[in-house]
C-alpha cells in the first residue's frame, strides 16, 4: 500500500468545521482512501471511504483532489467527541490486503 | 465499536506469566484479524484468522505468540512468557468476508496488556 502524509496535531474550536488534510502522492489507480478514528483508550472506528468521488455520510465528508494526490476528511461541525486521532489509509481493490498500514495520523484537539 | 467484544479490557501480568485475550466478533462475521498498538504509534497487524484456520501470521512474532479462532467461542491471542516489551494494546477486528477496500473492518475497544 503506498503511503500517507497527515500532520502530528490539529486544533479547532467547537462547533467550527474541521478540515483534516491527507497527502498520498503515491496513490495508485486501485487505491481506495479510508479514514479511521481513534477516541482516547478506544478502538479505531471507521468514517469514511472513497476512490475518487466525494463522499459524505452521517459522521462526514470525504472532499478527494482531483489527481487524487491528496485528500481532505471534513467535520462539519466539530464537537469535543470529536477530538480523536485521525487515520488516512490506502488500501487497494485489487489487493485483498487486510494489513492496513497505520501512520501516526493527526491528533485532533477541540477547544470548548 | 459495532460489536466486536474483547476481554479483558485491562490485563496486569509479571514477567514469565502468560497472557490470553478473547476476542468475540460481530456476529456472523467469520474473519478475525489482531493488531498491536504501542504508545503513541499506529496499529500494526499480527495475525488474520478465519474459522479453525489461521490465514496470515506474518505480523506475528515468530516465538510466544499464537492465536487461534475455533470452530466455536472466541478467537484467542496467547502471549507466554510476556516481557516488558509486550505492554501494548491488542485490537481485535472482524469483517463479513475477506476485507476489500470496499468492505468495512469493525475493532474493538482493546486489550491493554501491562507487563510489571
Amino acid at each position: 500500500d503506498a503511503k500517507t502524509t497527515q500532520p502530528n496535531s490539529m486544533e479547532s474550536n467547537e462547533e467550527e468545521p474541521v478540515h483534516l488534510p491527507c497527502n498520498h502522492s503515491t496513490i495508485s489507480g486501485t487505491d481506495y482512501i479510508h479514514w479511521y478514528r481513534q477516541l482516547p483508550s478506544q478502538g479505531p472506528e471507521y468514517v469514511i471511504h472513497g476512490l475518487t468521488s466525494n463522499v459524505n455520510n452521517r459522521m462526514a465528508s470525504l472532499a478527494i483532489a482531483e489527481d487524487r494526490k491528496s485528500s481532505t476528511l471534513i467535520l462539519h461541525r466539530a464537537t469535543l467527541r470529536d477530538a480523536a486521532v485521525y487515520y488516512c489509509i490506502l488500501r487497494d481493490l485489487m489487493d485483498s490486503n487486510y494489513q492496513l498500514i497505520w501512520g501516526a495520523g493527526t491528533k485532533l484537539i477541540i477547544k470548548p | 465499536n459495532a460489536g466486536v467484544m474483547q476481554n479483558p479490557r485491562h490485563l496486569v501480568r509479571r514477567r514469565g506469566q502468560e497472557a490470553r485475550l478473547r476476542c468475540s466478533p460481530v456476529k456472523g462475521h467469520s474473519h478475525v484479524y489482531w493488531y498491536r498498538q504501542l504508545p503513541e504509534e499506529g496499529l500494526k497487524f499480527m495475525v488474520y484468522l478465519q474459522k479453525e484456520n489461521i490465514i496470515d501470521e506474518s505480523g506475528m512474532p515468530k516465538e510466544r505468540f499464537s492465536a487461534e479462532f475455533p470452530k466455536e467461542g472466541p478467537s484467542i491471542l496467547r502471549i507466554q512468557q510476556v516481557v516488558r516489551g509486550d505492554s501494548a494494546a491488542y485490537f481485535c477486528a472482524s469483517s463479513p468476508g475477506q476485507v476489500r477496500s470496499g468492505n468495512t473492518i469493525y475493532f474493538g475497544e482493546g486489550s491493554w496488556l501491562t507487563v510489571v
